[in-house]
């Protein structure tokens, strides 16, 4: 069974740091794509980054770039999304999902919190 | 940016039938996909490849594609399909993706 388990969200500062980790087990870990992907409280769903199988590839939506990095250890079998420089606009529950162009599995989220 | 445009909204009745449509601002059109999302739940897939069902979705979901907008359907709806539904496909690099803005279903 595919599971996707998310753990890291918390209430931060603005201007904080955050590092949200995903630990995947069920299917071989190091042949899919893996994606954050948020949701903001009452809001629809916002696709932040991706990453290729062995991390040499790896794309984000404009609003993060610069301020949120992916990376994966595939010893660990886990998906990481460090964020830096946290805004308001950053509070979502945020969810790791395998990706292949869709999204056929996702965690069931963590949710962050950023707020003096 | 490449943006999927959503009807914010869409009504039925049990047993009608629901489309709710995506519309692509850009060619060319990547595949859509479609899930549908319950209140505090993680959201499902529904619809891959525009219109190729997952294994375990009813088959009174389906989807379709004509030039730049895509359309789910559920066909006898049900109140139990009462939910989110959000489309997404490639952004037109290929390797960025993008959602619609959702349609809250209701089922009246």
């Amino acid at each position: 069974e595919v599971q996707l388990v998310e753990s890291g969200g918390g209430l931060v500062q603005p201007g904080g740091s955050l590092r949200l980790s995903c630990a995947a087990s069920g299917f071989t870990f190091t042949t899919y794509w893996m994606s954050w992907v948020r949701q903001a409280p009452g809001k629809g769903l916002e696709w932040v980054a991706n990453i290729k199988q062995d991390g040499s590839e790896k794309y984000y939506v404009d609003s993060v770039k610069g301020r949120f990095t992916i990376f994966r250890d595939n010893a660990k079998n886990s998906l990481y999304l460090q964020m830096n420089s946290l805004r308001a606009e950053d509070t979502a529950v945020y969810y790791c999902a395998r990706d292949e162009a869709s999204f056929d599995y996702w965690g069931q989220g963590t949710l962050v919190t950023v707020s003096s | 940016s490449y943006e999927l445009t959503q009807p914010p909204s869409v009504s039925v009745s049990p047993g009608q039938t629901a489309r709710i449509t995506c519309s692509a601002d850009a060619l060319p059109k990547q595949f859509a996909y479609w899930y549908q999302q319950k209140p505090g739940q993680a959201p499902v897939l529904v619809i891959y490849k525009d219109s190729e069902r997952p294994s375990g979705i009813p088959e009174r979901f389906s989807g379709s594609s004509s030039g730049t907008t895509v359309t789910l359907t559920i066909s006898g709806v049900q109140a139990e399909d009462e939910a989110d539904y959000y489309c997404q496909s490639a952004d037109s690099s290929g390797s960025g993706r993008v959602f619609g803005g959702g349609t809250k279903l209701t089922v009246l």
